[in-house]
């Protein structure tokens, strides 16, 4: 069945540090690939999303590039920031689906 | 635009007890709805999703239930809450029409439920 996996975290990270959250898929078919951001008590966020490949999402700062040879979705940041802290969460949507499957969320905290 | 109400934000209540979480939507028509819940430090789990008016699809097996009595509401409720009940429940929607835009789903802040 389809499913994610996500780096498992915590991740601490000094502010201006680059930041790689790993996440890989399986799934049949050609996926839309999502990553979502929840603050410390909110909901989620879209952050950005790529629906076919080698497309590139990007927002705040953020990028994906939705690779099918790697099956992976991995989310990048040049520069973090103390406002980044919060848990991220790689997901898919398979074509057709109603629903969509998250990998387990990984907790990034940027210090000062 | 739109927007999505969950409420309460927070609740507690005891063991056995009913429970009713309401979430609406404002701004779009006929779209779909998802609950989740989130356990503690773990990810989300697609509970129920609703693609219409009284239709009510069922991921896991549990003590939870969910209606739709009308296009934009969706209702999660049980009759006798567990402890195991606890944890942080998302509604969600997203576009009721196949193509661009009908796999991305948008959430409300969320209901924090403590079973005690």
């Amino acid at each position: 069945g389809d499913s994610v996996t996500q780096m498992e975290g915590p991740v601490t990270l000094s502010e201006e540090a680059f930041l790689t959250i790993n996440c890989t898929y399986t799934a049949t078919g050609y996926p839309s690939l999502f990553w979502y951001v929840q603050y410390p008590g909110e909901g989620l966020q879209l952050l950005l999303k790529a629906t076919k490949a080698d497309d590139k999402g990007s927002n705040k700062g953020f990028e994906a590039t939705y690779r099918k040879e790697t099956t992976s979705f991995h989310l990048e940041k040049g520069s973090v920031q103390v406002s980044d802290s919060a848990v991220y969460f790689c997901a898919l949507s398979s074509t057709g689906a109603n629903n969509l499957f998250f990998g387990t969320g990984t907790r990034l905290t940027v210090i000062p | 635009s739109q927007t999505i109400h969950q409420w309460p934000a927070t609740l507690v209540q005891p063991v056995g007890s009913p429970l009713s979480l309401e979430c609406t939507v404002e701004g779009t028509s006929n779209p779909n709805l998802y609950w989740y819940r989130q356990a503690a430090g773990r990810g989300l789990q697609l509970l129920f999703y609703s693609v219409g008016i009284g239709q009510i699809s069922s991921e896991v097996p549990q003590n939870l239930s969910a209606s739709r009595p009308q296009d934009r509401q969706f209702i999660l409720s049980s009759k006798k809450l567990l402890l195991s009940d606890s944890g942080f429940y998302l509604c969600a929607w997203s576009a009721g029409t196949s193509g661009s835009g009908a796999d991305t789903q948008y959430f409300g802040p969320g209901t924090r439920l403590t079973v005690l």
